[in-house]
């Protein structure tokens, strides 16, 4: 099973910040948090991870709570194309290094 | 473009046929995954290979079978398959098995439809 939870949906106006929240109370100390989004018919595309601290590349922003039981992916300015599932997961760092989507948050970016 | 082709893109097959996917990645990497992905359900891991050895098997039925010939090629062979099989089918490579930057860049997936 999936070790986060996510809003079904969210609405977001473009041009605006969407702030994708994600609960992972369970997370344990070596999980990292990662976050990948699946626009429509193509394949899961990896955003941004992090472990503790906040994080920030050309995609978005990552903002860890400092008890790391939750996160926000923040797309600071959205666009039509960032219309996607958000998948926010925690990875176990083994060997096995498995991936486990849950469903994710479907974002919606309205014109 | 991710540097993950799959190919077919779209398949329709009856249940007796047989036949392959292919996926392709152009990054060097040396670990490649299968996952499954069912309409409103989440993505399934299916078959993980590193270095050309299967590392993973998430009890997947046998008439779905993977090949791995080199670590720039997967192959999944489908044979009597169901129409409960009819999925898109995803494609994925990394560097490697665990670490902290091994995130996986995956193909545009195969539309499967079993009739």
């Amino acid at each position: 099973d999936a070790k986060t939870t996510q809003p079904t949906s969210m609405d977001c106006a473009e041009g605006r910040a969407a702030n994708l929240p994600c609960n992972h109370s369970t997370i344990s100390g070596n999980e990292y948090v990662y976050w990948y989004r699946q626009i429509h018919s193509q394949g899961p595309q990896y955003i941004i991870h992090g472990l503790k601290n906040n994080e920030t590349n050309e995609m978005a922003s990552l903002i860890i709570t400092e008890d790391r039981k939750s996160s926000t992916l923040i797309l600071p300015h959205a666009t039509l194309r960032d219309t996607a599932v958000y998948y926010c997961i925690v990875r176990v760092l083994n060997r096995d290094d498995k991936i486990i989507f849950g469903k994710g948050t479907r974002l919606h970016i309205l014109p | 473009e991710t540097g993950v082709t799959q190919t077919p893109r779209h398949l329709v097959m009856g249940m007796t046929n047989k036949k392959s996917l292919k996926c392709e990645q152009h990054l060097g990497h040396n670990a490649m995954y299968w996952y499954k992905q069912s309409a409103k359900k989440p993505l399934e891991l299916m078959f993980v290979y590193n270095f050309k050895e299967q590392t993973e098997n998430n009890s997947v039925p046998s008439r779905f079978s993977p090949e791995c010939p080199n670590s720039s090629h997967l192959f999944l062979h489908l044979h009597t398959l169901q129409p409960e099989d009819s999925a898109l089918y995803l494609c994925a490579s990394s560097q490697g098995l665990g670490g902290i930057r091994n995130e996986q860049f995956f193909g545009p997936g195969t539309r499967l439809t079993v009739l």
